[in-house]
């Protein structure tokens, strides 16, 4: 079956460290590959995505992610962590096989300590 | 540029209930999904609306319905609740032809339902 997985339901680093959180997937075809941020009591915030080209993506907030295709994943990175990025992170996908079929991974916790 | 919204910001039922909850697109976008959030949870996808017209839905019972309106705009009815429908619902749009794969989705800051 066609999914996106988050091995990982937190993820603890220290401010200033590099951080990185994990996104594997299972897409038959092209994988359109998205992130996205939820802070508590808010909607969910576009990070960034992976179409096509270039496989390694930059995004808001200093944020990148890597398309690894022979892995399968497409992890979240930061090269410095803040104590403002602790939220909880999705990993999408659209995995349209001629009818919508929006896929959410089951979120990772990032918690940022001082 | 006005940003999705939703209305109501929290509501609560008792079982066996109807609900309608409501979203505005953000301008210029033509495509309104829905999603249910539960406690702890991903979002899990119950459908999209591209130009008044379903064309995609997840696993959800037929008892989940949705209308888009000439001006994009969304409702999402929910006939007979059961205690397992609260959560947050959340609404999101985004342009282009019906969802194309790599259109990027906005979201609203959702509409937290509790089913007592």
């Amino acid at each position: 079956a066609q999914s996106v997985a988050q091995p990982e339901d937190q993820v603890n680093v220290a401010e200033g460290n590099p951080l990185t959180v994990k996104c594997t997937y299972s897409v038959s075809g092209n994988p359109y590959l998205f992130w996205y941020v939820q802070y508590p009591n808010r909607g969910l915030q576009f990070l960034l995505k992976y179409i096509t080209g270039d496989n390694l993506v930059k995004g808001s907030y200093g944020f990148e992610a890597e398309f690894n295709k022979s892995q399968t994943s497409f992890h979240l990175k930061k090269p410095s962590a803040l104590v403002s990025d602790s939220a909880l992170y999705f990993c999408f996908s659209n995995m349209n096989t001629g009818f919508q079929k929006l896929v959410f991974g089951t979120g990772t916790r990032l918690l940022v300590s001082p | 540029e006005t940003g999705v919204t939703q209305s109501p910001t929290h509501l609560i039922k008792t079982r066996g209930q109807q609900v309608t909850l409501r979203c505005s697109s953000q301008s210029g976008h033509n495509t309104v999904s829905w999603y249910q959030q539960a406690l702890g949870q991903g979002p899990q996808f119950i459908f999209q609306y591209y130009r008044e017209e379903e064309n995609g839905r997840g696993n959800f019972p037929p008892r989940f319905s949705g209308l888009q309106f000439p001006n994009y705009s969304s409702e999402l009815n929910v006939n007979a609740l059961e205690l397992d429908d609260s959560a947050l619902y959340l609404c999101a749009s985004s342009p282009g032809s019906g969802g194309g794969r790599g259109d990027t989705q906005y979201f609203g800051p959702g509409t937290r339902l509790t089913v007592l």
